[in-house]
């Protein structure tokens, strides 16, 4: 089955840019989509497809696509963009297409 | 408004059964896939069930075998019945709906605690 593998921990400074990763196999030519999830919280999509934004995330939060990574950039980070994020593909061409990562935790220093 | 609304979580005994409800209110539940997703303690988040428009369903190899996603159109509502339960089955449970043009999970419940413990 299709894995993605994102690092356990990122960190950064208020106001910097932050960059979370999601490594997999071709992932360029898959749809990812992330989530935020902060404690205590259900997951919230922040992007989709790749780098679509649904109504209501800041422009700081974007993502891109290419080879086997995948990126969520947050720019001028803010304390209350420290969550944890996942990334997701859906694989149609199996059984058991939804596949998350493991999840990064993105702290601000 | 489109909210999703799951209950059923509890605390049960390794091998017994739990059937899990997920309310819709603002969209019908046969109107596109929706999809189970849950969280372990301290853990990420684990896919598990999916039931498309059209009445498909497909499991995480985890759960295949024991778990069971269906949907009652005339309650608008979703189901997870889970049977022959495991302590690792303990964790959050979100029922989540796609969004109409991607699949991804737009839209989340605020998710039920089920605990496998003897």
């Amino acid at each position: 089955s299709y894995v993605l593998t994102q690092p356990p921990s990122v960190s950064v400074a208020p106001g910097q840019t932050a960059r979370i990763f999601c490594g997999g196999n071709n992932i360029g030519g898959r749809s990812v989509n992330w989530y935020q999830q902060k404690p205590g919280q259900a997951p919230v999509l922040v992007v989709y497809d790749d780098s679509d934004r649904p109504s209501g995330i800041p422009e700081r939060l974007s993502g891109s696509n290419s080879g086997d990574t995948a990126t969520l950039t947050i720019r001028r980070v803010e304390a209350g963009d420290e969550a944890d994020y996942y990334c997701q593909v859906w694989d149609s061409s199996t059984d058991h297409p939804g596949v998350f990562g493991g999840g990064t935790k993105l702290t601000v220093l | 408004e489109l909210q999703l609304l799951e209950t059923g979580g509890g605390l049960i005994q390794p091998g017994g059964s739990l059937r899990l409800s997920c309310v819709a209110s603002g969209f019908t539940v046969n109107s596109n896939y929706m999809t189970w997703v849950r969280q372990a303690p301290g853990k990420g988040l684990e896919w598990l069930s999916v039931i498309y428009a059209g009445g498909n369903t497909y499991y995480a190899d985890s759960v295949k075998g024991r778990f069971t996603i269906s949907r009652d159109n005339s309650k608008n509502t979703l189901f997870l019945q889970m049977n022959n339960l495991r302590v690792e089955d303990t964790a959050v449970y979100y029922c989540a709906r796609g969004l109409s043009y991607s699949y991804a999970f737009g839209y989340w419940g605020q998710g039920t605690l089920v605990t496998v413990s003897s």
